[in-house]
């Protein structure tokens, strides 16, 4: 079976500084792979998502950037976060095929201070 | 552009009883597919039910049923027999081409 795995599930981090959130997927090959954020109390907006290998899209202009080094692997990054960059992180996959549902990781809760 | 409307940002239920969930949306395409997900206190995201706008029969996953109204663009989710459980934000969300919009949610309190 298809398992997703996120980490980490707590980050507090100051203003400046890196930021590296990993995302991995077992049991599927060339899934889609996608970044979510949700801020309190609020529906979710997607930041990026992958159709494979060094293929991302992002959605929304912002201090982020993903990677994906490996088929299964999806990695959110940012140089120097903001007060603004505070939410939870949903990391999720899907198989290819239009219409297929989201399978969601269990979420990061960072925190800029 | 697609959009997801879930005007009801808090609802309650007595617990045995029923509770409809609202969700309206919006697209300029054809052929869509709608899903209802849930996110209890532990924040994990968890699929409760899928529609392919293609299909006019509602979908149906035990005690959860959809009354889609595709003309209407109306896409409601019926909780029969509502257990404590079931207490949790509920997220409409539609697609577009490999991705998901999602509605502003709405929480529910399922009372003993």
């Amino acid at each position: 079976s298809q398992t997703i795995h996120q980490w980490p599930a707590t980050l507090v981090q100051p203003v400046g500084s890196p930021l590296s959130l990993e995302c991995t997927v077992e049991g599927t090959s060339n899934p889609n792979l996608y970044w979510y954020r949700q801020a309190a109390g609020r529906g979710l907006q997607l930041l990026f998502y992958s159709v494979g290998i060094g293929q991302i899209s992002s959605e929304v202009p912002q201090n982020l950037s993903a990677s994906r080094p490996q088929d299964r692997q999806f990695i959110l990054s940012s140089k120097k976060l903001l007060l603004s960059d505070s939410g939870f992180y949903l990391c999720a996959w899907s198989v290819g095929t239009v219409g297929s549902p989201l399978h969601f990781g269990n979420g990061t809760r960072l925190t800029v201070t | 552009a697609q959009t997801v409307t879930q005007s009801q940002p808090e609802m309650s239920v007595q617990e045995a009883e029923t509770v409809t969930l609202s969700c309206t949306y919006d697209t300029s395409e054809s052929d869509y597919y709608l899903f209802w997900y849930k996110q209890p206190p532990s924040r994990q995201m968890i699929l409760v039910i899928r529609q392919e706008a293609y299909k006019q029969q509602n979908a149906t996953e035990n005690r959860f049923s959809v009354n889609f109204q595709k003309a209407a663009k109306s896409f409601s989710l019926k909780i029969s027999d509502s257990q404590l459980g079931d207490a949790a934000m509920y997220f409409c969300a539609l697609t577009r081409a490999r991705q998901l919009t999602f509605g502003s949610g709405t929480q529910l309190t399922v009372l003993p």
